[in-house]
């Protein structure tokens, strides 16, 4: 099993442009999540899903859509890329239920808006 | 949102010494995880704790869910150089959330 494999693994954005980072899970999980990471900030999570075609807003949403058509794949999209923006992403899933909070995630995308 | 508190917010030891890290919350928590962020990778579950006083090792880790429920210990013994790298302590605060709250992490560096 691949896991959780995240696509691209670096980026560099100009600002305004847009783009969308690809999540897919292998591991029949129900929930997903998409989180950034900016130093000493720990990890912010931006939105989340609990199933195919249902979609929810973290802590941190402004700027960012997210889609979920398959169970397998989580999209998370930036329409017009701001410096703010620049961080390392990181996508997870977890099963439902009483292990729910187990997360596994992906490698990360690095991604740099100029 | 909730906060976690995590301390230290980065160690730097010799190899082959002991490491305790904690997390504290002002609410209780139902569930506790810990966490492993290698270099350039992304995060590693090491350790999730469901019950209070629950005391769970995973070869030279182990964690304590704390009897307050709202702290949790993480203790490393006989550090080497691979246990470098961030730990996160995790959880759900207790309400029915099934989204977990991450602390900003504790940075641990091993010198050898």
């Amino acid at each position: 099993n691949a896991g959780v494999t995240q696509t691209p693994k670096f980026r560099v954005l100009k600002t305004g442009q847009s783009m969308t980072l690809l999540c897919a899970q292998d591991m029949n999980h129900e929930y997903m999540y998409w989180y950034r990471q900016d130093p000493g900030m720990g990890l912010r999570l931006i939105h989340y899903s609990v199933g195919e075609g249902t979609t929810a807003k973290g802590e941190v949403p402004d700027g960012y859509n997210v889609s979920r058509l398959k169970k397998q794949n989580f999209l998370l999209g930036l329409e017009s890329a701001a410096p703010s923006q620049t961080s390392v992403y990181f996508c997870a899933s977890s099963y439902s239920g009483t292990s729910t909070y187990e997360q596994y995630f992906g490698p990360g995308t690095r991604l740099t808006v100029t | 949102g909730q906060q976690l508190n995590q301390s230290p917010q980065s160690m730097f030891i010799q190899e082959g010494e002991d490491v305790s890290m904690n997390c504290t919350s002002s609410s209780i928590f139902n569930t506790w995880l810990w966490y492993k962020q290698d270099p350039g990778e992304g995060p590693v579950l090491l350790i999730a704790l469901y019950k209070a006083g629950e005391l769970t090792s995973n070869g030279r880790l182990t964690a304590q869910f704390g009897i307050t429920r709202k702290d949790s210990f993480l203790n490393i013994s006989a550090s080497i150089p691979s246990d470098v790298g961030i730990y996160f302590c995790a959880g759900p605060p207790s309400g029915g959330s099934y989204i977990p709250t991450f602390g900003r992490g504790t940075s641990l560096i091993v010198h050898p």
